[in-house]
């Protein structure tokens, strides 16, 4: 079965510190890559995807995420956070031939100090 | 638009009872989901539906049931409440298919004591 790994389950920051999330998972096939995140008392909203073309996406708030097919891998990352970045941020994985089903992972819950 | 909303937003349960936790969505999306989310778990699909009158099984459906008679309501019933169900649900809606963008509401958590 396929699974969506996330590296750190909590990360701490000071504000101007570089992030970047880890996220792997485990499906031979093409995939359809998501980064979600929650802010506190918000939805889940979305981040930034990737499906095809450029490997390196650009998302909402200055979040980036590269997608490395070899490694199965796709990344979060922003040079430089903000308190505002403070959240959980979820990878989701979707084989292009599955229907209906978008994996998540477990989360990482990122806090920015000031 | 109000987008994805759930009632109620929080509810405790006796062992044994059941319940329906309701989803509307205003923006005529044909697919819809049902999530669960326990501590460290990430989210879980529990249900899904393409369109109305369609419904199909996630990866964790036991305990649970989906209807679908109109595109913009899919509730989740719970029969029998255990306490294994003590989570956060979130339902979520997507305008074509699953890689479209999903939209999540603000959540139901759910206690079964």
């Amino acid at each position: 079965a396929q699974s969506v790994s996330q590296h750190n389950h909590h990360v701490i920051l000071s504000e101007a510190a570089s992030l970047e999330l880890g996220c792997n998972y485990s499906y031979g096939g093409t995939v359809n890559l998501f980064w979600y995140v929650q802010y506190p008392g918000q939805h889940l909203q979305l981040l930034l995807k990737y499906f095809s073309g450029d490997p390196l996406v650009k998302g909402i708030k200055g979040f980036e995420a590269e997608f490395i097919k070899s490694k199965f891998s796709f990344n979060l990352r922003k040079p430089s956070v903000q308190w505002s970045d403070t959240a959980e941020y979820f990878c989701a994985v979707i084989p292009t031939d599955s229907w209906g089903k978008l994996q998540f992972g477990a989360g990482t819950q990122v806090v920015v100090t000031p | 638009n109000a987008g994805v909303t759930q009632t109620p937003k929080f509810r405790i349960l006796k062992i044994g009872q059941s319940m329906t936790l309701q989803c509307t969505q205003d923006m005529n999306h044909n697919y819809m989901y049902w999530y669960r989310q326990d501590p460290g778990m990430g989210l879980k699909l529990i249900y899904y539906s393409v369109g109305a009158g369609i419904t199909d099984k996630g990866e964790v459906p036991n305990g649970y049931n989906v209807s679908r008679s109109t595109t913009e309501d899919f509730p989740l019933r719970l029969e029998l409440a255990a306490p294994s169900q003590t989570s956060v649900y979130f339902c979520a809606s997507s305008y074509e298919s699953a890689v479209d963008t999903q939209y999540f509401g603000p959540g139901t958590r759910l206690t079964v004591l």
